[in-house]
């Protein structure tokens, strides 16, 4: 039983225009969510994260929407540029001292 | 600040050798823990240590041992590999203070089981 899913494996945009990827949870446990940036062969990098008490959070072209009520959250990149092009983890956690991990999209961003 | 280093980068083992995979942070972070990460899938927890001196099961824990050696170091074993355990192994570390609840990762260690 997967709790964290993220349904697309991949998505492809154009430079310039917005890149959405979804993430769905079903452990209402869940109470901080993050999402990580991954280039092959390195380690994933925190890019941004929200608590489950605000149902948005923004740094700079990065945006996570959290919707509760459908256990469903989105990360925003507004304008996507070719240095996006990664492989995007969402994750979730209860305060228990560990993350669930999703198995991420790979975003290609076109120049 | 180095943050997270993993060391080897690369290892070929026969079914049944063993080997400890290392790990250490110049972060002065309490919690520490181990992924493996198999193609096309994310991020599944072997074990964890929220402090030094305690460590807990993660979702795939089987054919692993590990040591939280002190603040700075997770080591983790594998006592006799199998084919299984090929994956690309990932250690990480966060501080959890304030509600910070972001992780930082090392590079990695790609693993091959013959």
């Amino acid at each position: 039983d997967q709790q964290v899913k993220q349904n697309s494996p991949s998505l492809s945009v154009q430079e310039g225009r917005i890149s959405i990827l979804n993430c769905d949870y079903t452990n209402s446990m869940f109470d901080y969510f993050l999402w990580y940036k991954k280039y092959p062969a390195e380690g994933p990098t925190f890019l941004i994260s929200i608590s489950s008490i605000k149902d948005k959070n923004e740094d700079g072209r990065f945006t996570v929407f959290l919707n509760k009520s459908a256990k469903h959250l989105s990360l925003h990149i507004v304008p996507s540029q070719p240095g996006d092009s990664a492989v995007y983890f969402c994750a979730a956690d209860t305060n228990a001292g560990k993350s669930t991990f999703g198995d991420g999209t790979t975003l290609t961003v076109k120049p | 600040n180095a943050g997270v280093t993993q060391t080897p980068k690369f290892q070929v083992l026969k079914t049944g050798q063993s080997m400890t995979l290392q790990c250490a942070q110049d972060m002065n972070h309490n919690s520490m823990y181990w992924y493996r990460q198999d193609p096309g899938m994310g991020l599944r927890l072997i074990y964890y240590s929220a402090s030094e001196g305690t460590t807990d099961k993660g979702e795939v824990p089987n054919g692993y041992n590990v040591s939280r050696l002190n603040k700075r170091e997770f080591s983790l074993r594998l006592e006799s590999a199998a084919p299984s355990q090929t994956s690309v192994y990932f250690c990480a570390s966060s501080s959890r203070d304030r509600g910070s609840y972001e992780q930082y990762f090392g590079p990695g260690t790609r693993l091959t089981v013959t």
